[in-house]
């Protein structure tokens, strides 16, 4: 199955600084990539994914970038702002196939007003 | 649309009793899944199901029964409660399956004494 790992555990950046936010998987086969958002109290939200046929996607300030040969992706956030506090999780698909997603253990990212 | 519901937000239990943890979505989604969270261990898959009828075992089973008799709800069943079940449980569907937007319910934060 499936291996992902996050890293940092944890982040704090100064609010207008960038924040990025690496995973690594398992499986040369896996073939997408989400990003969820968990506000505190809150399940996760997606907000942004990537498949594994680009490299780069981006959508405002935040960008996701895959490097398939090394088997990883990150997480770029421009411009922090306050709102951008919340814990964010990488995914991967836990097997070749469409029903099983495996997540990483989560970033508690906090902007320093 | 309600989008994904969770009930109950907050439950306290004794060790050995049982429960029923309820999730229902009003999007006609057919993928529905159930993870549990806990501290420093992401979010992880407990069961899922890929339509009326049909579940299978996620990453963690042990211990929960689920049963998918209508598209629209997804119970999750705790036999006999145990403290390592202490954890939030969440909820989530999307239409066709892991490669597309999970929609997450708020979550039922369960504490087993």
């Amino acid at each position: 199955g499936e291996n992902v790992e996050q890293h940092p555990s944890t982040l704090s950046v100064q609010e207008g600084d960038s924040a990025v936010i690496k995973c690594t998987y398992s499986d040369s086969a896996s073939n997408y990539f989400p990003w969820y958002k968990q506000e505190l109290g809150k399940g996760p939200q997606l907000i942004i994914d990537i498949r594994s046929n680009v490299g780069e996607k981006k959508d405002q300030r935040i960008a996701v970038t895959l490097n398939k040969t090394a088997k990883h992706f990150s997480l770029h956030i421009t411009e922090t702002q306050p709102e951008d506090s919340a814990v964010y999780f990488c995914a991967a698909p836990a097997e070749r196939g469409n029903e099983k997603l495996t997540f990483g253990t989560g970033t508690r990212l906090t902007i320093i007003p | 649309n309600a989008g994904v519901t969770q009930t109950p937000k907050f439950q306290v239990l004794k060790t050995g009793q049982s429960m029923t943890l309820q999730c229902a979505q009003d999007m006609n989604h057919e993928y529905m899944s159930w993870y549990r969270q806990d501290p420093g261990m992401g979010l992880r898959l407990i069961h899922y199901s890929v339509g009326a009828g049909i579940t299978d075992q996620g990453e963690v089973p042990n211990g929960y029964n689920v049963s998918r008799s209508t598209t629209e709800d997804f119970p999750l069943r705790l036999l006999s409660a145990a403290p390592s079940q202490t954890s939030v449980y969440f909820c989530a569907s999307s239409y066709g399956g892991v490669q597309e937007t999970q929609y997450f319910g708020p979550g039922t934060r369960l504490l087993v004494l």
